[in-house]
């Protein structure tokens, strides 16, 4: 089973500051690697997929990067709804697997 | 508009058995494999099971195979998961999700549905 490490669990940061979140595979993955944002009460979002591609209607501040097994996900500047919890997904190999997530939190 | 909506969770002994189907609309259903994802109270994301677009491959994790079945009526745009000899760390909400890749399973997750609950609990 393929293992998806994100850090850092916890990320507190203030409304216009640059998130950088991380996910690293077990073993390479090449780019099949997506991200998703979920807010409390609500079912996860994808935000990019194949590590880099935005899925639609998805704002441009935010960025995916990486291959093999080092992955980030960059926000550029935080806006008031971006504060949730954001989790990695590899489709590699069965099983898919997620990360544990990393929560961004407003400091 | 692409949409997913869940139903049959609820509260069940351990033991016990339950059937989930997840109703899909806005999109050709089976021109798409679908996933079912879990999420215990205040923990992360947990893939269950997926099914090709067909109906005809299937995959489990192991923490439920043998015990869960997926299947697809692609007739009524309809997806289920039969949940046999349920157990307390089964409790969770249950997401149906669309398959990004066309029939193939192996993929990522571009909508979900917004969750039912099962609780397992004696």
């Amino acid at each position: 089973e393929i293992v998806l490490t994100q850090s850092p669990a916890t990320l507190s940061l203030s409304p216009g500051e640059r998130a950088t979140l991380s996910c690293r595979a077990s073993q390479s993955i090449s780019i099949f690697l997506a991200w998703y944002q979920q807010k409390p009460g609500q079912a996860p979002r994808l935000l990019i997929y194949d590590a880099s591609t935005r899925a639609t209607g998805i704002p441009a501040r935010f960025s995916g990067s990486g291959s093999g097994t080092d992955f980030t996900l960059t926000i550029s500047s935080l806006e008031s709804e971006d504060f949730a919890v954001y989790y990695c997904q590899q489709r590699s190999d069965w099983p898919l697997t997620f990360g544990g997530g990393t929560k961004v939190e407003i400091k | 508009e692409v949409q997913m909506l869940e139903s049959g969770g609820g509260l069940v002994q351990p033991g016990g058995s339950l059937r989930l189907s997840c109703g899909a609309s806005g999109f050709t259903f089976g021109s798409h494999a679908m996933s079912w994802v879990r999420q215990a109270p205040g923990k992360g994301l947990e893939w269950v099971s997926s099914i090709s677009g067909s109906g005809g491959s299937t995959y489990y994790a192991d923490s439920v195979k043998g015990r869960f079945t997926i299947s697809r009526d692609n007739s009524k745009n309809t997806l289920h998961l039969q949940m046999n000899s349920l157990r307390a760390e089964d409790t969770a909400a249950y997401y149906c999700a669309r398959c990004e890749r066309g029939n193939t399973a192996l993929a990522h997750l571009g909508y979900w549905g917004q969750g039912t609950l099962v609780s397992v609990s004696s």
